[in-house]
């Protein structure tokens, strides 16, 4: 079945590095994306990795992507303050309907503390 | 529209009451969707719509919910008798076509007390 895993909460002092971790199940997945959800606010797309990607960077931001474990994380270099949000891990089923059904995880809390 | 416009975009209506949400999409987009969020979980798939075609209502909890969209643009997601498992953050978004980029409003929170 369509499932994806991430921890509910992470604490991190300002200027250290964040390490979101999340996982998935559906292989087919093509996409694997990273949202923001800041508070009062919609979700915004932060960055996604396409599946026969290792790695992708985008400034402050890494994702990972270890396809045989089905294993997806977010680093957050130089976190700040402006960091904090609830971060959403989802997949993309290929087999979901012919379009790009997201699977969302719960969500992970970021906190950044001085 | 500059981007997704959901309204309102906070509602309190009573238990049993029929509610109605709305939602903008960005213009030209042919893709719609409608997500929930409830408080400590994930967000859930309601409803998808494209062009014209038949919309994917495999994700809606209950024949309580429907949801229509007009002209290929405006959409509204219904609930009738609402219920106080009902209450929850109503998302939805929109995209240039089925595998592009969504991109969300800013949610309705639905309250039934």
């Amino acid at each position: 079945g369509e499932d994806v895993e991430q921890s509910l909460f992470l604490s991190v002092r300002e200027g250290d590095s964040s390490v979101i971790n999340c996982t998935y199940t559906d292989s087919s997945s093509t996409y694997l994306y990273w949202y923001k959800q800041e508070p009062g606010a919609g979700l915004q797309l932060l960055t996604y990795i396409f599946s026969n990607m290792d790695m992708k960077q985008d400034q402050r931001l890494t994702v990972l992507l270890n396809k045989k474990d089905k294993h997806l994380s977010l680093r957050i270099a130089d976190t700040q303050t402006g960091d904090s949000a609830i971060y959403f891990c989802a997949e993309s089923p290929l087999f979901s309907g012919g379009y790009n059904k997201l699977i969302f995880g719960a969500g992970t809390r970021l906190a950044v503390h001085p | 529209g500059a981007g997704v416009s959901q309204s309102p975009s906070n509602k309190v209506t009573e238990k049993g009451k029929d509610v109605e949400l709305r939602c903008d999409p960005i213009s030209g987009h042919t893709a719609l969707y409608w997500y929930r969020q409830s408080l400590g979980q994930g967000l859930e798939f309601l409803i998808y719509f494209q062009g014209n075609s038949a919309p994917d209502k495999s994700g809606l909890p209950s024949d309580r919910f429907s949801a229509e969209r007009t002209g290929g643009s405006v959409s509204t997601l219904t609930i009738q008798r609402t219920q106080q498992e009902d209450s929850a953050v109503y998302l939805c978004a929109s995209s240039l076509g089925p595998w592009r980029e969504a991109f969300f409003g800013q949610g309705t929170r639905l309250t039934v007390v």
